[in-house]
């Protein structure tokens, strides 16, 4: 079973549209959640660390519930531009140096 | 200020050949990192560099060697390449004690044949 586990996609939306992507997590020693974001053939970029309070950065809404082991990341009013994958990524405590696991991505496409 | 640098962008190699991919940081950070990643599979953490001096297993080191050269560098070799190596390479820096971001670099794009 994989650490970090997300629906693979792709998740065909409209401009302007809202979308929702869930991810779960298998090891309880999870202890930091992040979103990142990779554009096709470049690297990852942090979009937005998760809190447990849950969390809002503009047009995008992070949650996590520990309890199930599980985080959202909503997206509101759609663009074209935020056409990516959205990786999930978590870091295990006793990992080791803050070596993150990602999950292998959710990919969505905004279309006009 | 460049951030992450990584050479070369892409690379070719024939089984059994050997190569360094070159990773290079400008913003002070402690730790460095090489991942690779493959189709559905997400970033999988080869080794990683706690500090200057010290290097570590990741996920899937066999294969592969590294050198934490100084504070800035942190090269990725593999002895005799397989198609099984066949991915992108991704380094990456974090300075543990400010937060958990990596910043990542390019990426290098080998195919073994």
């Amino acid at each position: 079973r994989k650490e970090v586990e997300q629906d693979p996609g792709p998740f065909n939306v409209p401009e302007g549209a809202t979308v929702a992507f869930n991810c779960t997590y298998s090891n309880s020693a999870s202890q930091s959640f992040f979103w990142y974001r990779q554009d096709c053939r470049k690297e990852p970029k942090l979009l937005m660390s998760v809190y447990s309070s849950g969390n809002e950065d503009g047009r995008f809404t992070a949650q996590l519930n520990r309890a199930s082991q599980y985080i959202s990341l909503l997206i509101r009013d759609s663009k074209l531009s935020d056409s990516a994958t959205y990786l999930c990524v978590v870091n295990i405590r006793g990992m080791g140096r803050r070596a993150l696991t990602f999950g292998s991505g959710t990919r969505l496409q905004v279309q006009p | 200020n460049a951030g992450v640098t990584q050479t070369p962008k892409f690379q070719v190699l024939k089984t059994g050949q050997s190569m360094t991919l070159q990773c290079a940081q400008d913003m002070n950070h402690n730790s460095m990192y090489w991942y690779r990643q493959d189709p559905g599979m997400g970033l999988r953490l080869i080794y990683y560099s706690a500090s200057e001096g010290t290097t570590d297993k990741g996920e899937v080191p066999n294969g592969y060697n590294v050198s934490r050269l100084n504070k800035r560098e942190f090269s990725l070799r593999l002895e005799s390449a397989a198609p099984s190596q066949t991915s992108v390479y991704f380094c990456a820096s974090t300075d543990p004690g400010q937060s958990y971001e990596q910043y990542f670099g390019p990426g290098t794009r080998l195919t073994v044949t």
